[in-house]
């Protein structure tokens, strides 16, 4: 157990639907990551938050957005969902913002698994 | 961009045989993170390898990163089917995180 608790574990949706991803970083943790993986395109970074704040953008699509607040927990916003965005969605904690390779310890959750229909 | 190349892709080996799994970049790694990822979970941290030339054991599986610090390996000895997975090598780089496609390996009791 990485104490990175993700839910729900899955998720089935329609087309041009909007769902809503949640994260519960390790204790102690201020870093939030978000990940996406699927069969083609393995595991994508999206967005990262330090301590409430937008650290970093990957490949995160518009259409696509997160937050952090204030207890740190994080959610991820997917909207107007296509047949393409069906994956797993990871979040991850690590204890720093980046930079330096301790930050880049990252711990993950179980993950989400999404499915578009 | 794919900065992070693994190899092999895919590896099926017998129990108890050895293996060497990469991970190289055209760049020089500032450090590097290798996990283990199992069908339907999030990817375990294995490890974290820093200093050029530097070598980790955990019990059956040796990291080394390399001098120039551009690659790093993987080796199991005598593999177990326990450590079927998929192996992925990370780099951060200022703000960015990038994973290696990964090397899936299966270990066939």
């Amino acid at each position: 157990d990485s104490g990175v608790t993700q839910t729900p574990k899955h998720l089935i949706t329609a087309t041009g639907q909007r769902v809503t991803l949640r994260c519960s970083p390790r204790s102690g943790d201020l870093s939030v990551y978000w990940y996406q993986q699927s069969l083609d395109q393995g595991l994508q970074f999206l967005i990262q938050y330090y301590n409430g704040e937008e650290r970093a953008k990957g490949n995160i699509l518009e259409r696509f957005s997160a937050q952090q607040f204030p207890d740190l927990h994080s959610e991820l916003n997917l909207s107007s969902l296509e047949l393409g965005d069906s994956a797993l969605y990871f979040c991850a904690s690590s204890v720093g913002p980046g930079g330096r390779f301790l930050s880049y310890e990252q711990y993950f959750g179980p993950g989400t698994r999404l499915t578009v229909t | 961009t794919q900065l992070l190349e693994q190899s092999p892709q895919f590896l099926s080996i017998q129990e108890g045989e050895n293996l060497t799994v990469y991970c190289n970049s055209s760049s020089v790694f500032s450090s590097l993170q290798w996990y283990r990822q199992e069908p339907g979970e999030g990817p375990v941290l294995l490890v974290t390898v820093v200093t050029g030339g530097e070598v980790k054991k955990l019990k059956r599986l040796t990291f080394q990163f390399g001098d120039a610090r551009k690659d790093s390996s993987l080796h199991i000895t005598a593999a177990q089917p326990g450590d079927t997975g998929l192996y992925l090598c990370a780099e951060g780089r200022g703000n960015q995180f990038y994973f290696g496609t990964g090397t899936s390996l299966t270990v066939i009791p």
